[in-house]
């Protein structure tokens, strides 16, 4: 059975400090997702990681994925308020049997 | 382009009553998913469908069923609704090995 496990659940930071939410996942995956959801409101796609290696970059956020390891990071590079939202990565088992399944999440509160 | 749609938006049950979640989308993805998301829980796969005529149990399937008769609808049943059922439930969906977009979600509450 597919567990997608992040960490940490909750993170409290200062604007300008950076930090690292860590991924990791218990089958053999190609893919995986990250998404934000801000309070009350749905999922928003991030990223895709397609391959072992993959990086990607939007402003300042970054994901990476390793998929001999099975972890995948999502590093927050100088934090702003309005990163405060919940981060949650997802792991395709489309090798298994097509599920998409979520972690449980990281609640993080940027302070200003 | 809609996307996803969930309708209702919110809805208070009664326990034992039934009811049905639907979910529309117009982008032609033959994949669409069933979530739930607990109070400061992640979301759970309840039952998924790789396309028509095509339905699978996720990871807490039980109370709950699925139909897909067609490519862009995939309603979510409750029978007999339990306090447990309380939840937002968002459905999704995906070209396969694609991200999945979400509909904005239905709030139920089961009292």
């Amino acid at each position: 059975e597919l567990k997608v496990e992040q960490n940490p659940l909750f993170l409290s930071m200062q604007e300008g400090k950076n930090y690292t939410i860590y991924c990791n996942y218990s089958t053999t995956s190609d893919r995986l997702y990250w998404y934000r959801q801000d309070p009350g409101k749905s999922l928003e796609s991030l990223f895709v990681l397609l391959s072992n290696g993959a990086v990607k970059q939007e402003g300042r956020l970054m994901a990476s994925l390793d998929t001999k390891a099975r972890l995948s990071t999502l590093h927050i590079t100088a934090a702003v308020h309005d990163l405060s939202a919940t981060y949650f990565c997802a792991v395709d088992a489309s090798n298994r049997d097509d599920k998409i399944i979520f972690g449980k999440g990281t609640r993080l509160h940027i302070l200003p | 382009n809609a996307g996803v749609t969930q309708t209702p938006k919110f809805r208070i049950l009664k326990i034992g009553q039934s009811m049905t979640l639907q979910c529309a989308q117009d982008m032609n993805h033959n994949y669409m998913y069933w979530y739930r998301q607990d109070p400061g829980m992640g979301l759970k796969l309840i039952y998924y469908s790789v396309g028509a005529g095509i339905t699978d149990k996720g990871e807490v399937p039980n109370g709950y069923n699925v139909s897909r008769s067609t490519t862009e609808d995939f309603p979510l049943r409750l029978e007999l609704a339990a306090p447990s059922q309380t939840s937002v439930y968002f459905c999704a969906s995906s070209y396969r090995l694609t991200e999945a977009f979400f509909g904005q979600g239905t709030r139920l509450t089961v009292v």
